[in-house]
């Protein structure tokens, strides 16, 4: 099983400050995708394919990385972007689908 | 417009059995394969079950096999999750979502809540 270890738990950021959450797999995997989740909502799909945009997702956010590291990036922190974020890993072994246990961003 | 709603949610006892249904529109269903995705109370997400487009495969987690079953309708356009032998742990909030490799549409869940 390959394990998504998410980094911080929780963080908080001002307006306009660059924030950076990180996702580390246990093993290697081929791409992450990541998802935004806000309270008493469905989750998002906000980033795929380690760093395509979803639609509608505001291009201050950006994803990256290979192997067994990647990271979610916002260039200039806003209101809107409090939430928790999740990455994903697909594999072809059991459990197929994995996440990491969510990073909380919160606004300053 | 892409939907996705579940129903068939609520209290059940352990050991007694659930059956959850997931209404899709807005798109061509039997092209899509479709999973379960659940969140236990102030937890994260954790996959339970995905089928292919035809439902011809299935795949389960360990802590579900043998006692969940993932099946469709595309017919009806309709995703299911029949839960049997249900355990305390199973207490979640359970999303319909459309992909297998990446979920990119989730319904608005349906809660269950398995408790004497």
């Amino acid at each position: 099983e390959i394990v998504l270890t998410q980094s911080p738990t929780t963080m908080a950021a001002s307006p306009g400050e660059k924030v950076t959450i990180t996702c580390r797999a246990s093993s290697s995997v081929s791409y992450m995708h990541w998802y935004q989740q806000k309270p008493g909502a469905s989750p998002k799909p906000w980033i795929y394919d380690t760093s395509k945009l979803a639609s509608g997702v505001p291009n201050r956010f950006s994803g990256s990385g290979s192997g067994t590291s990647y990271s979610l990036t916002i260039s200039s922190m806003e209101t809107e972007d409090t939430a928790t974020y999740y990455c994903q890993q697909w594999s072809s072994n059991s459990p197929m689908l994995t996440f990491g246990s969510g990073t909380k961003l919160e606004i300053k | 417009e892409v939907q996705l709603v579940e129903s068939g949610g609520g209290l059940v006892q352990p050991g007694r059995s659930l059956k959850l249904s997931c209404a899709a529109s807005g798109f061509t269903f039997s092209d899509y394969n479709m999973a379960w995705v659940r969140q236990a109370p102030k937890k994260g997400l954790e996959w339970v079950a995905t089928i292919s487009y035809d439902g011809s495969s299935t795949y389960y987690r360990d802590s579900v096999k043998g006692r969940f079953t993932i099946s469709r309708d595309n017919a009806k356009s309709t995703l299911y999750l029949q839960m049997d032998s249900l355990r305390s742990e199973d207490t979640a909030t359970y999303y319909c979502a459309r992909g297998d490799y990446v979920m990119d549409a989730w319904g608005q869940g349906a809660s269950v809540t398995v408790s004497s």
